[in-house]
């Protein structure tokens, strides 16, 4: 079965400082894709990366980086020196290959906070 | 591209009605889904569409819910006899149909049944 754990609820850091949010996944299946969105107060989830399981390399996108682990079922998501703009929900999905559907599975959300 | 568009954003109806909602996807894009999203949580995939083919549906979609994209284009979302378990927000998004290509998500139609 498919699984999307965000052990972190919660998360309050002051602007500059450098945030990680944990995102833990289970599924069975060898190919599968892994997102992060990103929900800020207006409510519109925004599309901020996917990374298929074959390709192991981390990402910088100006503030932003992502460690893809296989060997822990992981894909963190670092925000180098928060800013307030930054506060949000962050959601971690999974999907699996290509299938009619291929619905992402949604983890519960961290939420967070960056106060100046 | 205007991106995707629900209508209406909230609706507050009385348990026991009918609400019915709307989703305008992307243009391009020829898969539509529906996801329902309570505080807390994240979206829980309800259905989806593939044009005008409803091809797969959630455990969570009981019978009083029904979803229609009759010309492949918009969707709607009926849920009849409206419980109070059903407040939440319903949220739409769309893909085109390159592999796995990421969703694209509306701002929602927030429901709260009193």
């Amino acid at each position: 079965a498919q699984k999307v754990t965000q052990a972190q609820t919660e998360i309050s850091v002051v602007e500059k400082e450098d945030v990680t949010l944990d995102c833990v996944y289970e599924t069975r299946d060898t190919t599968y894709y892994l997102f992060w969105y990103k929900q800020p107060p207006s409510g519109e989830l925004v599309f901020l990366i996917r990374r298929n399981s074959f390709d192991e390399q981390n990402e910088i996108s100006g503030r932003y980086s992502w460690n893809f682990q296989k060997s822990t079922s992981s894909f963190n998501f670092t925000i180098t020196a928060s800013q307030v703009v930054d506060s949000a929900v962050y959601f971690c999905a999974l999907s699996e290959a290509e299938q009619a559907g291929t619905a992402l599975i949604f983890g519960k959300g961290t939420t967070l906070s960056v106060s100046s | 591209d205007t991106g995707v568009s629900q209508n209406p954003r909230h609706k507050i109806t009385k348990r026991g009605q009918n609400v019915t909602f709307r989703c305008d996807p992307i243009s391009e894009h020829n898969r539509l889904y529906w996801y329902r999203q309570t505080l807390g949580q994240g979206p829980e995939f309800l259905t989806y569409f593939q044009n005008e083919a409803q091809l797969e549906k959630s455990r969570l979609l009981s019978d009083r819910f029904s979803a229609e994209r009759p010309k492949g284009s918009f969707s709607t979302l009926e849920i009849q006899r409206t419980e109070q378990g059903d407040s939440a927000m319903y949220l739409c998004a769309s893909r085109d149909e390159s592999y796995n290509s990421p969703l694209h998500f509306g701002n929602g139609t927030r429901l709260t049944v009193t």
